[in-house]
């Protein structure tokens, strides 16, 4: 079984669009992330939850929502699509926060383009 | 924000050769993790360092931690193709990731 599964792994669509990405893990972690990967492969966190809390908010335009309605899920919501927004989007968790030195696992990634 | 950056950008080398990569940071840590990206693929683990060790080794890989430079340094020994990959560290404040190094090794 995966362990952190994110949906769908390749999106296309039209600037101006409302998507979402959904993600969930069965690890039974309690802390889950989203990072955005750029064509540099540039690795930046965006978002962090912990217990359905929201610990980590990086400057990321408020076009960007994070929602957990769980501690197994957090989905990411994109407004207004913009061409900028073409990148590869990482979900992840760990038990407990990272600065306890725990291990972040990854899915694998879902590819959006912004036509 | 408190990111590891990796260097070099990029890394080729022949098969059986060894690789380093090293990692500098900006503030005190409690630890550091490496992780390796296929290409195409996510993240994965592979050997976390504490600020209180110098040096860990798994398999072929070793790990050292300098924190008075506020650096660490990833070495593949014997390296193989399958090890072609983007390798990123991150430190405990906020597991915050660099552009990775990415390593080709041809057979």
């Amino acid at each position: 079984d995966t362990a952190v599964s994110q949906t769908p792994k390749y999106l296309v669509t039209q600037m101006g669009n409302d998507k979402s990405i959904k993600c969930e893990q069965n690890l039974g972690h309690d802390t889950m992330y989203w990072y955005k990967q750029d064509s540099k492969k540039f690795l930046k966190i965006m978002f962090s939850y912990n217990n359905k809390e929201l610990i980590i908010n990086e400057t990321v335009p408020n076009r960007f929502s994070p929602k957990s309605p769980d501690k197994a899920h957090l989905n990411l919501h994109i407004n207004s699509l913009e061409l900028g927004d073409s990148a590869v989007y990482f979900c992840a968790s760990s038990q407990g926060m990272s600065s306890s030195g725990n291990t972040i696992y990854f899915g694998e990634g879902s590819w959006l383009t912004v036509v | 924000s408190q990111q590891g950056e990796e260097d070099p950008q990029a890394l080729s080398i022949q098969e059986g050769e060894n690789a380093t990569m090293n990692c500098s940071y900006k503030t005190s840590i409690n630890n550091l993790q490496w992780y390796r990206q296929n290409s195409g693929r996510g993240l994965v683990h592979l050997i976390l360092i504490r600020s209180n060790e110098r040096e860990k080794h798994s398999g072929r890989l070793r790990v050292t931690l300098d924190t008075s430079k506020k650096s660490s340094s990833l070495l593949i020994t014997a390296s193989r193709a399958a090890d072609t990959a983007s390798y990123f560290c991150a430190t405990d404040s906020g597991m915050r990731f660099g552009a990775g190094t990415r390593l080709t090794v041809k057979p």
